[in-house]
């Protein structure tokens, strides 16, 4: 069963702070891996996109990385600001001819002042 | 551009009673999908249309949800009878296609609470 595990579940951290969020995934056959954000109130929106043949994608504070050997994704993100606070969601999607996305459950970062 | 327009944003009902959800996606995308996401967890696929055709509805609970996409443009998803597990908030998403790199791009929501 294709599955997405997320860790922290949650994480407090204070403002200008560095953090990770971890994704380990069971997905197989692998297309890609994407991480979203999602602010309280609001759909997820697109931070990073990676396909196999790429283990590293930024998108200004926010860095993904991918080990496509070990199945393991992280996204780090870079002197925390308050508005990151949101919840992070992992998506792994399969190939093979079938689309099937897999999310995680989220993480929930809260930056403080 | 406008980007996906769900509608209503919040919902009430009582239990037993008959919901509907509407979508409008992105121009010209031709993949819609809705999903279910309850409190603290990931979004959950209900159903994937490509164009008018639903390729993807196997999560569905046919018993008492129903979606629709006949122009394939915009979508309808329905309950009927709600019940309390059901609320949670219901998201639509669009992309160009279906699979790949297309990035799912995602509405606001709609948040049902069945009392």
């Amino acid at each position: 069963k294709n599955q997405v595990e997320q860790s922290p579940q949650s994480l407090i951290i204070l403002e200008g702070k560095n953090c990770t969020l971890q994704c380990n995934y069971t997905v197989s056959p692998f297309s890609n891996l994407r991480w979203y954000k999602q602010d309280t109130g609001r759909g997820p929106v697109s931070l990073t996109i990676m396909t196999f043949s790429e283990n590293t994608k930024s998108n200004g504070r926010y860095t993904a990385t991918l080990d496509a050997d070990t199945k393991q994704s992280s996204l780090h993100i870079t002197a925390s600001q308050l508005s990151d606070s949101a919840s992070y969601i992992c998506v792994v999607s399969a190939g093979g001819g079938s689309y099937i996305p897999t999310f995680g459950r989220g993480t929930s970062l809260i930056v403080h002042p | 551009e406008a980007g996906v327009v769900q509608s209503p944003r919040y919902k009430i009902i009582e239990k037993k009673q008959p919901v509907a959800f509407w979508c409008n996606p992105i121009s010209g995308h031709n993949t819609l999908y809705w999903y279910l996401q309850n409190l603290g967890q990931g979004p959950e696929l209900l159903i994937r249309y490509e164009n008018e055709e639903a390729v993807d509805d196997s999560q569905l609970p046919k018993d008492r949800f129903s979606a629709e996409r006949l122009k394939g443009v915009d979508s309808t998803l329905k309950i009927q009878p709600a019940e309390l597990g059901d609320s949670a908030v219901y998201l639509c998403a669009s992309s160009q296609g279906g699979g790949g790199p297309y990035e799912q791009y995602f509405g606001p929501g709609t948040r049902l609470t069945v009392t």
